[in-house]
C-alpha cells in the first residue's frame, strides 16, 4: 500500500524567509504532484513532476523530485503572505487498470508579516 | 469554463437519512473520482470510475455507493448517513492515462456534508 508522508504538518514562517516542505512516499510512483488549497476552497494544481531529477519553478515556489530517495521537496523562497495556504503532495500510480492518486496529509503554511 | 461542478455545496443530514452528491464535468474526461477530506488526514479516495458504466472501490468505500451512467456525471450516494461521514467531499476528473499526459486531476469546489 502506498503511503505518502509530508512534513512538517504546520509551518509558521516570517515574510522574507526560506523554507522547505518534504514529501516522502513508500513505493515507486509514476508521477508526483503538488497542490495548493486555500481555506474553504478547492485544490489548485501547482506542479507536476514526471521523472527523477525533475525541477519546476513558479515564482517563489520550486519543486523537485528524487525518485531513488522517493522524496519530493517544495522550496519556498522569500515567503510572502499570499503564500499562506495548505500544500499537498500527491503520488500517482498506474496499476494497469487505473491511475490512482494518493495524497499526503498536507502542510499548513502560515506566513506572518 | 465550468470544469468540474459539484452539487449541493452544503448539506446537513440526520443520522440514517440518505442523499446523493452529483458531480458533473464538461471536459470529456474518462476518469472520475470521489475523495473525502478530513482534518489532518489529507484526501482519501472513496470510489473512482475509469469510464462510463464502470466503478471501483478506493481506500474508504464503506457506507458509500457510486454510479456512472453517463460519462460526464459521477454520483456519490449515502444510503444511511452516519456522523463519521461528516466531511468535505471532492470530486475530480482526469483524462484517460496516455503516456504523454500529465495525468493531472481537476477538482470541483467541494461539498460540505454534516451528519447530526
Amino acid at each position: 500500500e502506498l503511503k505518502v508522508e509530508q512534513n512538517p504538518l504546520f509551518l509558521s514562517m516570517q515574510e522574507g524567509k526560506n523554507y522547505t516542505i518534504y514529501c516522502n512516499y513508500s513505493t515507486t510512483s509514476d508521477r508526483l504532484y503538488w497542490y495548493r488549497q486555500d481555506p474553504g476552497k478547492s485544490l489548485e494544481s501547482l506542479f507536476v513532476l514526471l521523472s527523477n531529477g525533475a525541477v519546476k519553478q513558479e515564482g517563489r515556489l520550486m519543486a523537485s523530485l528524487d525518485t531513488k530517495a522517493r522524496l519530493s521537496t517544495l522550496h519556498i523562497t522569500a515567503a510572502v503572505h499570499d503564500l499562506s495556504a495548505t500544500y499537498f503532495c500527491a503520488v500517482l500510480r498506474n496499476t494497469g487498470t487505473a491511475s490512482k492518486l494518493t495524497f499526503g496529509t498536507g502542510t499548513r503554511l502560515q506566513v506572518t508579516l | 469554463n465550468a470544469g468540474v461542478t459539484q452539487t449541493p455545496k452544503f448539506r446537513v443530514l440526520k443520522t440514517g437519512q440518505s442523499m446523493t452528491l452529483l458531480c458533473a464535468q464538461d471536459m470529456n474526461h474518462e476518469y472520475m473520482y470521489w475523495y473525502r477530506q478530513d482534518p489532518g488526514m489529507g484526501l482519501r479516495l472513496i470510489h473512482y470510475s475509469v469510464g462510463e458504466g464502470t466503478t471501483a472501490k478506493g481506500e474508504v468505500p464503506d457506507g458509500y455507493n457510486v454510479s456512472r451512467l453517463k460519462k460526464q456525471n459521477f454520483l456519490l450516494g449515502l444510503e444511511s448517513a452516519a456522523p463519521s461521514q461528516t466531511s468535505v467531499y471532492f470530486c475530480a476528473s482526469s483524462i484517460l492515462w496516455p503516456a504523454q499526459n500529465t495525468g493531472e486531476l481537476f477538482f470541483g469546489e467541494g461539498s460540505r456534508l454534516t451528519v447530526l
